[in-house]
């Protein structure tokens, strides 16, 4: 079975400044997709954003970045010029790609990470 | 706003009760998946539907069951509730089951067991 884990319980950063979530993960596939999901105080998870196994490509989206090392097994989320708006919980989640599997479909997530943005 | 639907917002209830979770998935959307989220356990995957059929079961208790109706909103039902049932459920929905189709999240149902 695949495992997340995400060796940060909290961190925090100053207003404008970048900071970087760490995550890890544990899979016999070469085939899969890897996620940073925000959970604000208001509770929704909301996809921040989205890494396919088999791209070499860091995904970028704005301010966030990823740092994916396929060979390590890492998958760390970086956010550049931080924001007040940027604190919340994150969640780093993987899924397989591979239909028919027990896995398939599901997300697995990390335990998650506090963020504290600081003005 | 993602779309997605879950009612109701808080419910609290008593141990050995039973109680049922609703959700209307984003519109357009057939699958449906439920989670649990405690503090001891994290996000916990329950269960996924697609079109009225169940497609896959992460670690869902026999108390717990759930289904998709014809109209796509799924209902998760616990029954013989436990203090440590209490926990954020989430559901969420995806266009298809392709794992490169996005989930979508509702703002889950607080569940508290007394």
């Amino acid at each position: 079975a695949q495992t997340v884990t995400q060796s940060q319980p909290e961190m925090s950063v100053q207003e404008a400044e970048t900071v970087t979530l760490s995550c890890t993960y544990d899979t016999s596939e070469s085939d899969y997709y890897l996620f940073w999901y925000k959970q604000p105080p208001s509770r929704q998870m909301i996809l921040v954003i989205r890494q396919e196994a088999y791209k070499q490509q860091n995904a970028t989206e704005n301010r966030f970045s990823v740092n994916f090392q396929k060979a390590a097994k890492s998958f760390s989320l970086k956010i550049s010029d931080s924001q007040l708006g940027d604190a919340a919980m994150y969640f780093c989640a993987y899924r397989s790609a591979y239909a028919g599997g027990t896995s398939y479909g599901k997300l697995t997530f990390g335990q998650g990470t506090i963020l504290t943005v600081h003005p | 706003d993602s779309g997605v639907t879950q009612t109701p917002k808080h419910l609290i209830t008593a141990t050995g009760q039973r109680v049922t979770l609703r959700c209307s998935p984003r519109s357009g959307d057939l699958s449906v998946y439920w989670y649990q989220q405690s503090l001891d356990q994290g996000l916990q995957f329950l269960i996924q539907y697609y079109n009225g059929e169940e497609r896959a079961k992460g670690n869902i208790l026999e108390r717990f069951s759930a289904q998709q109706f014809p109209d796509l909103h799924s209902e998760l039902n616990l029954s013989s509730l436990e203090l440590g049932d209490s926990a954020l459920y989430f559901c969420a929905s995806s266009l298809g089951t392709a794992p490169n189709s996005p989930l979508h999240f509702g703002n889950g149902t607080r569940l508290t067991v007394t």
